[in-house]
């Protein structure tokens, strides 16, 4: 989904290095959420914010920190990366209309792969 | 806290045969269901979903049944085919009173030719 879009795909980097993740989209959805996966598990939330003034956390939160700059930004940070944050890290956005017309869905990014040597 | 079972973890099948997955979740405000696949290296595609006030919803050779009661939704393909090998990831939203999913572990389904 090209609407959804991370940078940057991929990143090597050593311990104790600060690193940004960027998410934009162009879907103009209020809802935003940044998610981990490990290799073979499931997604894990780490923060989610459902507009620019509402940031919550999610199940594993400890380590990282987010910003939401706009409505079609929103970035997570590692102060200082640790190995065990190797993962694929994913961006997502829903919709927060009601009615007939909603949906719920979230749309995904493509990924960000990270290493932490 | 909130949560979502999901089996089996994985799955394999000969090709044209059936696949079910099943999920189990424990919020009863739970009212919406989707399914989402996802091919190695890529991101989650949605590809089916449910709300409470439907009991099944079919596209193609994918069906989703939903039973409130037992709390429980299925996945269901049938005519299974080689480009249907992928992780699949049930979930449940809103869970634990807020508007975020809980998603299940995740099927790893093979589709053997």
């Amino acid at each position: 989904d090209a609407d959804v879009t991370q940078t940057p795909r991929n990143r090597i980097t050593k311990t104790g290095k600060r690193i940004m993740l960027e998410c934009s989209q162009t879907k103009g959805h209020d809802r935003m959420y940044w998610y981990r996966q490990d290799p073979g598990l499931g997604l894990q939330l780490i923060y989610y914010s459902f507009d620019v003034k509402d940031i919550n956390k999610g199940e594993i939160s400890d380590g990282y920190s987010v910003s939401r700059q706009a409505q079609a930004k929103f970035s997570l940070s590692l102060e200082s990366a640790i190995p065990n944050q190797t993962a694929l890290y994913f961006c997502a956005t829903s919709d927060v209309s009601s009615g007939p017309g909603r949906t719920d869905t979230q749309y995904f990014g493509p990924g960000t792969r990270l290493t932490v040597l | 806290g909130e949560n979502v079972e999901q089996h089996p973890s994985t799955l394999s099948v000969q090709e044209g045969d059936s696949a079910v997955i099943k999920c189990t979740y424990s919020d009863s405000a739970s009212n919406y269901f989707p399914w989402y696949k996802q091919e190695l290296g890529k991101r989650p595609q949605l590809i089916i979903d449910i709300r409470s006030n439907v009991g099944e919803k079919k596209d193609q050779r994918i069906a989703v049944t939903l039973n409130k009661t037992a709390k429980h939704f299925s996945l269901h393909i049938t005519e299974t085919q080689p480009e249907d090998s992928a992780v699949y990831f049930c979930a449940a939203f809103p869970s634990g009173g807020t508007y975020k999913y809980i998603f299940g572990t995740g099927t790893r389904l093979k589709v053997l030719a």
